[in-house]
């Protein structure tokens, strides 16, 4: 596509629902990276990919989270029994080859999830 | 480990004067530093980069920034700002063999005054 697409562009779900976040990224990216970006909070890192496989998951905030990626292409971020803390905006970017420090992520317009 | 201070939460200017938005950055090696915009309700959007090449580096829009190691700054500036200039901005370092991971600094919200 021609940038980065999210859905659902916004999200409001009861605390305790499983909630699944998507994002497509631009064609032929082999980098996708997730951020989250909180009130007061600045953008938190997340996870990376590279193609398929997950190198760094250190952002993940609990067990509660968990992505995946298939094909090189989409990735779902998966939130399960959410709180209320969880309410940000989540946003995905992509790039060429990870690790080139380039630093030109292509950024989606975010998914605001806000949990009840 | 790689980390940025923006000095600032919130800046106030009016149209037409310069704009200095402040960034420090912490790192064990030359780092890679860039500076994104975020608009109300749209996504992030590379301002600049800096990658060991030239210190002064000028980006979209007349936005410029100087890399000064001996004070470990990245200020962004901008000799006259206009009211399309106002947003959120963030001053990032790239963490080296991490997959390009980006850290960001907490992000300096402009407004630009009629």
């Amino acid at each position: 596509g021609a940038g980065v697409s999210q859905s659902p562009s916004n999200k409001v779900t009861e605390k305790g629902k499983d909630v699944e976040l998507r994002c497509d990224p631009i064609s032929g990216h082999t980098a996708l990276y997730w951020y989250r970006q909180s009130l007061g909070q600045g953008l938190e890192f997340l996870i990376y990919f590279q193609g398929n496989s997950a190198p760094d998951k250190s952002g993940l905030p609990s067990d509660r989270f968990s992505a995946e990626r298939t094909g090189g292409s989409v990735s779902t971020l998966t939130i399960q029994r959410t709180q209320q803390e969880d309410s940000a905006v989540y946003l995905c970017a992509s790039s060429l080859i990870a690790g080139m420090n380039t630093g030109e992520l292509f950024f989606g317009e975010g998914s605001r999830l806000t949990v009840l | 480990a790689q980390s940025v201070t923006q000095l600032d939460s919130h800046v106030s200017v009016s149209e037409g004067t310069p704009v200095l938005l402040r960034c420090n950055y912490s790192s064990s090696y030359s780092p890679s530093l860039f500076w994104y915009v975020q608009h109300p309700n749209k996504g992030l959007q590379l301002l600049l980069k800096y990658t060991s090449a030239a210190t002064l580096v000028k980006g979209i829009n007349g936005f410029e920034a100087e890399f000064k190691k001996s004070e470990t700054s990245f200020h962004l500036t901008k000799p006259s700002a206009h009211m399309s200039d106002a947003a959120e901005y963030f001053c990032v370092v790239s963490v080296r063999d991490q997959g390009g991971k980006l850290i960001f600094g907490q992000g300096t919200e402009l407004s630009v005054k009629p």
